[in-house]
C-alpha cells in the first residue's frame, strides 16, 4: 500500500463548479500536510497548507482529518486557470516529505 | 524569496557515464529531497537529507547515491547511468515540517 494515496482522477469539469480532491495517508506519525499545484512542465509550488481546524484561501479550503488520516481540497467556482495537477503532501516527524501521484483538473469553458 | 537552483535544465548521458547532478538553495533550510517524476507514476522520493552528511533513502535509492557536505548543496549521484533513469529529477529543500521549495528541475535522457 502506498503511503500517501491520491484520487486518480482526471477531472474534467465546466467552469463554475466545486472541485473536491482527497488524499489518504498511512503513517499515523505524519505531522504536517499540504497541497501543492503543479502546471505542465513546471515544477510542484505550495497552494496551502492544511490544518485540523482547516484552512480557507479564497476559493479554496483544505482540510485535514487526522482520526481518518485523509486530507482533502475543495475548489469553489472553479475557473480555467485551476487547470493544473494537484498534489497532497505528508511528512513524517522523520523529515520524510512524501506526494500523492497527483490529480489532474481541467476546467472547460 | 527562497532560491532553489538545480544545475542543469537539460542533460544527455551515455549508458554506463557517471552523471552528478547538483542542487544549491539559499535559505539555510536543513532538509534537501531529490525525486524522480515520471508520467502516470507522480513525485518518487529518491533520498533525503536533514543536516550535512546525513541521508535517508527514500522509497526507490536503488542506482542513486547522494551527498551533502554543506548545508546549502545536495548532489545525486548515478553511479553508472541505465536508460530506465530517464526521467524529470526535482531537488527541493524545506525547513523541518514545513513546506518544500522546489528547483526547476533537471531533464535527464540517458541514451
Amino acid at each position: 500500500r502506498k503511503e500517501v494515496e491520491q484520487d486518480p482522477g482526471p477531472f474534467n469539469v465546466p467552469e463554475g463548479v466545486t472541485v473536491a480532491f482527497n488524499c489518504t495517508y498511512s503513517n499515523s506519525a505524519s505531522q504536517s500536510f499540504f497541497w501543492y499545484r503543479q502546471d505542465c512542465r513546471k515544477e510542484p509550488k505550495l497552494l496551502m497548507s492544511v490544518y485540523s481546524s482547516g484552512n480557507e484561501d479564497g476559493r479554496f479550503t483544505a482540510q485535514l482529518n487526522r482520526a481518518s488520516q485523509y486530507i482533502s481540497l475543495l475548489i469553489r467556482d472553479s475557473k480555467l486557470s485551476d487547470s493544473a495537477t494537484y498534489l497532497c503532501v505528508v511528512n513524517t516527524n522523520a523529515g520524510k516529505s512524501t506526494f500523492g501521484d497527483g490529480t489532474t483538473l481541467t476546467v472547460k469553458p | 524569496d527562497v532560491k532553489v537552483t538545480q544545475s542543469s535544465r537539460y542533460l544527455v548521458k551515455r549508458t554506463g557515464e557517471k552523471v552528478f547532478l547538483e542542487c544549491v538553495q539559499d535559505m539555510d533550510h536543513e532538509n534537501m529531497f531529490w525525486y524522480r517524476q515520471d508520467p502516470g507514476l507522480g513525485l518518487r522520493l529518491i533520498y533525503f537529507s536533514y543536516d550535512v552528511k546525513m541521508k535517508e533513502k527514500g522509497d526507490i535509492p536503488e542506482g542513486y547515491s547522494v551527498s551533502r557536505e554543506k548545508k546549502e548543496r545536495f548532489s545525486l549521484i548515478l553511479e553508472s547511468a541505465s536508460t530506465n533513469q530517464t526521467s524529470m529529477y526535482l531537488c527541493a529543500s524545506s525547513l523541518f515540517l514545513n513546506e518544500a521549495f522546489f528547483g526547476q528541475g533537471t531533464r535527464l535522457t540517458v541514451v
